[in-house]
């Protein structure tokens, strides 16, 4: 199948510093790629779906400001977590959909705030 | 707005034995259901999707599930569960038939299985 990489795999950063986070399609062209969020031993949360070239729609209780998202191509999406808080620590997973409509996940990278 | 229930947190099973993790959903068109596997800080792993067709999907590592519309329930099912199938496995459910539909996730439920 597809694969979907993120970049990095782990992260630690000191409390206030911003954090990217890279989501790749590596042999697919994704039209919309999502952002989850999973707490220790939770279901993943839909944060935000984003379409190439557009902005992106989130979801409710999700701050736009605090979590910016870019789609620049149909094989990258970023996460950039800025003024990162401890309670910001936490497991993203991004996803990724392509024209075929099959969506596919990355491995994760689990952000640390100290 | 669409939902999935997973009612169970734990399921616990020994090595041999069928096992079942049960899901219902709630959609407002034709539902795409799919379950995931996690594996302890890793990623989902794809199991099986039902999207149309027969109701009795085969997936991964010899899982099964059973799409049954009248009761809107999608329960993964395995005739002889195995140590190494302990995980956290998601059920998850979208809106068929728009592309713009997202992908939202049950609660999880932990399988473990013992020798």
């Amino acid at each position: 199948g597809a694969v979907v990489s993120q970049h990095p795999s782990r992260v630690i950063c000191k409390s206030g510093t911003s954090v990217k986070i890279e989501c790749r399609s590596l042999d697919f062209q994704a039209t919309t790629m999502f952002w989850y969020r999973q707490f220790p031993k939770q279901s993943l949360m839909l944060m935000a779906t984003s379409n190439e070239g557009s902005k992106a729609t989130y979801e409710q209780g999700v701050e736009k400001d605090k979590f910016l998202i870019n789609h620049a191509s149909l094989t990258l999406s970023t996460l950039t977590v800025t003024s990162a808080h401890p309670e910001d620590s936490s497991f993203y997973i991004c996803s990724a959909r392509g024209t075929a409509n099959e969506q596919f996940f990355g491995p994760g990278t689990r952000l640390t705030v100290l | 707005a669409q939902s999935v229930a997973q009612p169970e947190d734990q399921v616990n099973v020994a090595e041999g034995n069928p096992l079942t993790v049960k899901c219902t959903y709630s959609v407002s068109g034709n539902p795409y259901l799919f379950w995931y596997v996690q594996y302890p800080n890793r990623g989902l792993q794809f199991l099986l999707k039902y999207i149309t067709g027969d109701n009795l999907v085969k997936g991964s590592y010899g899982f099964e599930a059973e799409f049954n519309k009248s009761q809107t329930s999608f329960h993964l099912k395995k005739p002889s569960a195995l140590v190494s199938d302990s995980a956290l496995y998601f059920c998850a459910v979208r809106e068929g038939g728009s592309s713009a539909s997202k992908i939202i996730f049950g609660s999880g439920t932990r399988l473990s299985i013992r020798p």
